[in-house]
């Protein structure tokens, strides 16, 4: 089975251009979440994705948005960058909206903005 | 509010016993996990507790009590491979997000 895939690995924007970030989602799971961490914090909830439909967002503003495509892989997208947006971004994928145990996290985009 | 407090730093030495606690206030619950991070990388999962009581996973264990918002990860026969940042995270609300905390940053001395 393969685990989460995410691209780019690391990704250098100026400010106030936009940018995808994708993720692929684990065999047999159906769920993607995105989540925020800066240098030093904790990953910081941005939204799940389940069957296609968002079902969950965080306290993050609407220039941050996403898909999930039929085969449940996603897309975070960021419009205007901004300098704080420099972060770790991570995905996670699970089945059946999120229950269980069974999170797998990519190994994450690293997004500089300058 | 949502809440996880976490002590920030943590030292300890090789081969020894060392507990990670962790404190939660959030509006709901629906399981606490443990992930280790290392620098750059993937969190990955240690350990999940949704009922009171201990979990035991080899040289891992972790400790729930929902009455007090409270968990502890125990990490036994410490390798320099364990520093790394420990993690922890509630489930929460009607879609199952996760809410971490800051993390632990533990450094294994020889």
């Amino acid at each position: 089975e393969t685990g989460v895939t995410q691209s780019p690995t690391h990704l250098i924007k100026t400010r106030g251009q936009q940018v995808t970030l994708r993720c692929s989602s684990q065999s047999g799971h159906n769920t993607v979440s995105w989540y925020q961490q800066a240098l030093g914090q904790g990953p910081q909830f941005i939204f799940q994705y389940y069957r296609e439909e968002e079902n969950g967002r965080g306290n993050f503003p609407p220039r941050f948005s996403g898909l999930q495509f039929p085969n449940y892989s996603s897309e975070l997208n960021v419009n205007a960058l901004e300098l704080d947006d420099s972060a770790l971004y991570l995905c996670a994928s699970s089945s059946t909206g999120g229950q269980g145990a069974g999170y797998t996290f990519g190994s994450g985009t690293r997004l500089t903005v300058v | 509010g949502q809440n996880i407090d976490q002590p920030t730093e943590m030292t300890a030495t090789e081969g020894a016993i060392v507990q990670i606690n962790c404190t939660y206030q959030t509006s709901g619950f629906n399981g606490l996990f443990w992930y280790q991070q290392h620098a750059g990388e993937a969190p990955t999962f240690l350990s999940y507790n949704v009922l009171d009581g201990l979990e035991e996973k080899g040289r891992f264990s972790s400790f729930l009590s929902r009455s007090k918002g409270y968990s502890y990860l125990l990490l036994k026969e410490l390798q320099m491979k364990d520093s790394a940042s420990y993690l922890c995270a509630v489930r929460t609300g009607g879609y199952n997000k996760l809410i971490f905390g800051a993390g632990t940053r533990l450094a294994v001395h020889p």
